[in-house]
């Protein structure tokens, strides 16, 4: 069966230091993986997605960056931590293309940058 | 581009009342889907249901239902006699060109005794 972990799942991090937030799935080959950010009172929203080892989409302008260095790791980066950056990051993967392919989450990350 | 609106953003009810969580969408593609996820205290979202743009039939699964209606571009979500495990935030989603999906703002539902 295909699990997916994230973590770690809490983190304090004080403003202009660095991130580095780790998931891998597990089971399954060449899944499609994102990065969602939960803010207080807000939904979910799309940082990155990607298809395939290097292949990294960004969704909005910020101060994140995403990597994939392996076909089953998705990595969560910033130089540089800003209080905006506070929040619930989630892990996400997806198997194929199929634009109705449900979502497997992982179990977040609480980000405090303080 | 895709749009969900949840315009509860808290609903309390005791516990066996039954409660409706309301899901708004807005699309321009023919084909999509809509999901509806269950965010639990631990915070890992739960895949609860997928619909099709295309089967407008209603679902029942345990004490779950939904209603998909197109004309209306609405998908609401009622749960049954409602328990304190219910408790969670619940999201609705929806997919269209291309196989991101777009989430509502999310409904807190407390159970209480």
């Amino acid at each position: 069966s295909q699990t997916i972990h994230q973590w770690p799942a809490t983190l304090v991090q004080p403003v202009g230091s660095p991130l580095s937030l780790e998931c891998t799935v597990e089971g399954t080959s060449n899944p499609n993986l994102y990065w969602y950010r939960q803010a207080a009172g807000r939904g979910l929203q799309l940082l990155f997605y990607s298809i395939g080892i290097d292949q990294i989409s960004s969704e909005v302008p910020q101060n994140l960056s995403a990597s994939r260095p392996q076909d089953r790791q998705f990595i969560l980066s910033s130089k540089k931590l800003l209080l905006s950056d506070s929040g619930f990051y989630l892990c996400a993967w997806s198997q194929g293309t199929f634009n109705g392919e449900k979502l497997f989450f992982g179990s977040g990350t609480q980000l405090s940058v303080l | 581009a895709q749009k969900v609106t949840q315009a509860q953003t808290e609903i309390s009810v005791v516990e066996k009342e039954d409660v409706t969580l309301d899901c708004v969408y807005e699309t321009r593609d023919t084909t999509y889907y809509l999901f509806w996820y269950k965010q639990p205290p631990s915070g890992e979202l739960v895949f609860l249901i997928r619909r099709n743009s295309f089967d407008e039939q209603n679902e029942i699964s345990g004490r779950y239902s939904w209603n998909f209606q197109k004309s209306t571009s609405s998908f609401n979500f009622t749960i049954t006699a409602s328990q304190v495990v219910d408790s969670a935030v619940y999201f609705c989603a929806s997919t269209g060109g291309g196989n991101k999906l777009t989430f509502g703002t999310g409904t807190q539902l407390k159970v209480e005794l």
